[in-house]
């Protein structure tokens, strides 16, 4: 199974500022995905990062607000620019495997 | 597209209670199905899947799930649960070449 570590795990942003939150795993992977989890409400992907080429963005979500990069094939970083109350969230990395979905532990991120 | 429903919004149970969560996905073909688990301030694990053959799987911690595909459904079940068992689960399903869609999630409370 993947293991996977994100960074930071929580923070507390301003209005208008921009947060990068970094996805890594303990093993080469070929996609990575940065899902939203809203309180109270289920995983929404937002885009899948792969490795040497541009994400590929769900409906509802841009580049230019959601940012990613994928280095290589083992890290990700996903950035939530020109943040706003709307976008208190946890921000979830994941990888799949063997046809299983692995999860990081999230990245809270509440913007005030 | 396909899109997972769970029946229950949030399931409250004192502890021995039996446990089962509904899930129906809306499209058909071959799919690989999955329950997740998020334990308070964890983050989420695979709790059991299914790809094929028996329709009745067995996952850790004494879950199972059927999978009845006239009802595209893939119902979680325990026959009596333990206040550690309090977490919110979510049904996902994957539809070859497609990602991950998961459902709503259904909040368990047991209370001891």
């Amino acid at each position: 199974s993947a293991v996977i570590s994100q960074k930071p795990s929580r923070d507390i942003c301003q209005r208008g500022t921009s947060l990068t939150i970094q996805c890594q795993v303990d093993s080469q992977v070929t996609m990575m995905f940065w899902y939203r989890q809203q309180p109270g409400q289920s995983l929404t992907l937002i885009a899948t990062a792969n490795q040497g080429s541009e994400a590929t963005y769900e409906s509802g979500f841009v580049i230019d607000k959601f940012p990613i990069s994928r280095p290589n094939l083992t890290f990700s970083t996903l950035t939530v620019s020109n943040m706003s109350p709307e976008d208190s969230s946890i921000y979830l990395c994941s990888v799949v495997q063997t046809y299983e979905q692995y999860f990081g532990p999230g990245t809270r991120l509440t913007v005030t | 597209a396909q899109s997972v429903s769970q029946h229950n919004h949030h399931v409250i149970l004192s502890e021995a209670a039996s446990l089962e969560l509904g899930c129906n996905y809306s499209y058909g073909g071959t799919v690989n199905l999955f329950w997740y688990v998020q334990y308070p301030g964890q983050h989420l694990q695979l709790l059991l899947k299914y790809f094929s053959g028996d329709p009745l799987v067995k996952g850790i911690k004494g879950f199972e799930a059927e999978f009845i595909k006239s009802k595209f459904s893939f119902n979680l079940r325990k026959p009596s649960v333990q206040w550690s068992d309090t977490a919110e689960y979510f049904c996902a399903v994957k539809n070859y070449g497609q990602n991950f869609v998961f459902g709503p999630g259904t909040r368990l409370s047991v209370l001891p």
